[in-house]
């Protein structure tokens, strides 16, 4: 068991410009989240997967997000012409659905800068 | 709607003295779930606990203390004889079990979290 990892751990980017990261949870986790925080707040959910099926966006994932799990296994999340406002820690997080006794364990984070 | 209130935005304490962090929570639902992460300044979240709705027993492990109260909606976490290293920020987060347990829980509710520092 190596662990939820994330990559890359920090991405500067100037305004308008594609970003993509990628999240590896830990193996046999069934499920994964993405979630964002800014300074000085707690994570904010924005999407999950379930396997490949992704089961819930948060009003927070504009139409300029798109996450994707192709093959239930690692996760991608694309942020197209990114804004100031995207600037901000990713984090994504797995877990085992096991009934409800289930905890969601956390990478490193990507963080992103926006010029 | 679910929801987590951390009243302290930051503490400051001198090493050995015991500190409180408190963590109040809101939900509908019968069945939940309440966590407790700690983020340190390297950014990871480490995960400390978690604590069903239907089990009210209070936990200790080693320096660590987690109080659960349904009555005031409260979940607090102590931590006795602080030391440099617990300084960080920590979180306090809700999920709600979904219908039916092949679906699991809701995703986190976090609060704010509240920034610790432990002076020498």
């Amino acid at each position: 068991d190596t662990g939820v990892s994330q990559d890359p751990r920090h991405k500067i980017t100037k305004r308008g410009q594609n970003v993509t990261f990628r999240c590896d949870p830990i193996s046999e986790h069934n499920r994964l989240y993405w979630y964002r925080q800014t300074l000085g707040q707690g994570p904010e959910f924005l999407t999950y997967f379930q396997n490949e099926a992704q089961l819930e966006k948060s009003r927070l994932l504009s139409d300029r997000f798109s996450a994707e799990r192709p093959k239930g296994s690692f996760s991608t999340l694309e942020i197209q012409r990114t804004e100031q406002g995207d600037s901000a820690m990713y984090l994504c997080a797995s877990k085992n659905v096991v009934e409800y006794t289930d905890t969601q364990y956390f990478g490193p984070g990507t963080r992103l800068t926006v010029l | 709607a679910q929801k987590v209130t951390q009243a302290q935005t930051e503490i400051s304490v001198v090493e050995k003295e015991d500190v409180t962090l408190d963590c109040v929570y809101e939900t509908r639902d019968t069945t939940y779930y309440l966590f407790w992460y700690k983020q340190p300044p390297s950014g990871e979240l480490v995960f400390l606990i978690r604590r069903n709705s239907f089990d009210e027993q209070n936990e200790i492990s080693g320096r660590y203390s987690w109080n659960f109260q349904k009555s005031t909606s409260s979940f607090n976490f102590t931590i006795t004889a602080s030391q440099v290293v617990d300084s960080a920020v920590y979180f306090c987060a809700l999920s709600e079990a979904l219908e039916s347990p092949a679906l699991g829980n809701t995703p986190l509710v976090f609060g704010k979290g509240t920034r610790l520092s432990v002076i020498a």
